[in-house]
């Protein structure tokens, strides 16, 4: 079982928009701005899509944004594209034991 | 543009130990200003984070692995490095290293797939 909380799977039309949810605790997710999105296409390495909560590295698209409240960060992507079909984890600093978390995945579905 | 590439067998025997490097090309490692983390994600499941290490040698490990885990450093070949005793079945993964500037990973290696059987 996985530390954070995400939907098995999310799925929506192009062009339309989704969003990911991430459920942790406030002692990580809503005790630190720390939580970080990846994409992982099939056979791929995961890429860096959020970090420290709704920071987009250079090269993401702004239709990737991310959010928090309480003990749930979120991860909105707009515009959606037929590429953007992927898993989705996110992570969170934990602050002491066990330091990192993830999320159990997402499988997001382009209709 | 930083690289990271993993290396070691790609079937360990249980009860032995898995031992991977990572060789980091495009920066330098002992310039500082990040950890250099160990990943991985058994088959068809999430990702799992191992542990980090500093070019100074401070480590973190997951205290689910703490107690077969090893991760060091070697800064004059710019590389890090895995090592996982003991292990059984439920080892097999893929195993990616991963540079960590805070506490996300911004650059992945392509990952290696470790089997562990007889």
């Amino acid at each position: 079982q996985s530390a954070l909380t995400q939907p098995r799977s999310v799925s929506g039309s192009p062009g339309q928009s989704v969003t990911i949810s991430c459920t942790g605790t406030s002692s990580d997710v809503g005790g630190y701005n720390y939580v970080s999105w990846y994409q992982q296409h099939p056979g791929k390495a995961p890429k860096l899509m959020i970090y420290d909560v709704s920071k987009r590295p250079s090269g993401v698209p702004d239709r990737f944004s991310g959010s928090k409240s309480g003990n749930t960060a979120s991860l909105t992507i707009s515009g959606l594209q037929a590429e953007d079909e992927a898993d989705y984890y996110c992570c969170s600093y934990a602050g002491s034991y066990p330091w990192v978390v993830f999320g159990g995945g997402t499988k997001l579905t382009v209709l | 543009q930083v690289q990271l590439q993993e290396s070691g067998p790609g079937l360990v025997k249980p009860s032995q130990t898995l031992s991977l490097t990572c060789t980091v090309s495009g920066g330098s490692i002992s310039s500082g200003g990040y950890y250099w983390s160990w990943i991985r994600q058994h088959p068809g499941k999430g990702l799992e984070w191992i542990g980090y290490i500093y070019y100074s040698g401070s480590t973190y490990y997951n205290p689910s692995l703490k107690s077969r885990v090893t991760i060091s450093v070697d800064t004059s070949k710019n590389q890090f490095s895995l090592k996982l005793s003991s292990v059984t079945a439920a080892d097999t993964a893929v195993y990616y290293c991963a540079r960590t500037p805070e506490i996300y990973f911004d650059y992945w290696g392509q990952g290696t797939l470790v089997t562990v059987s007889s």
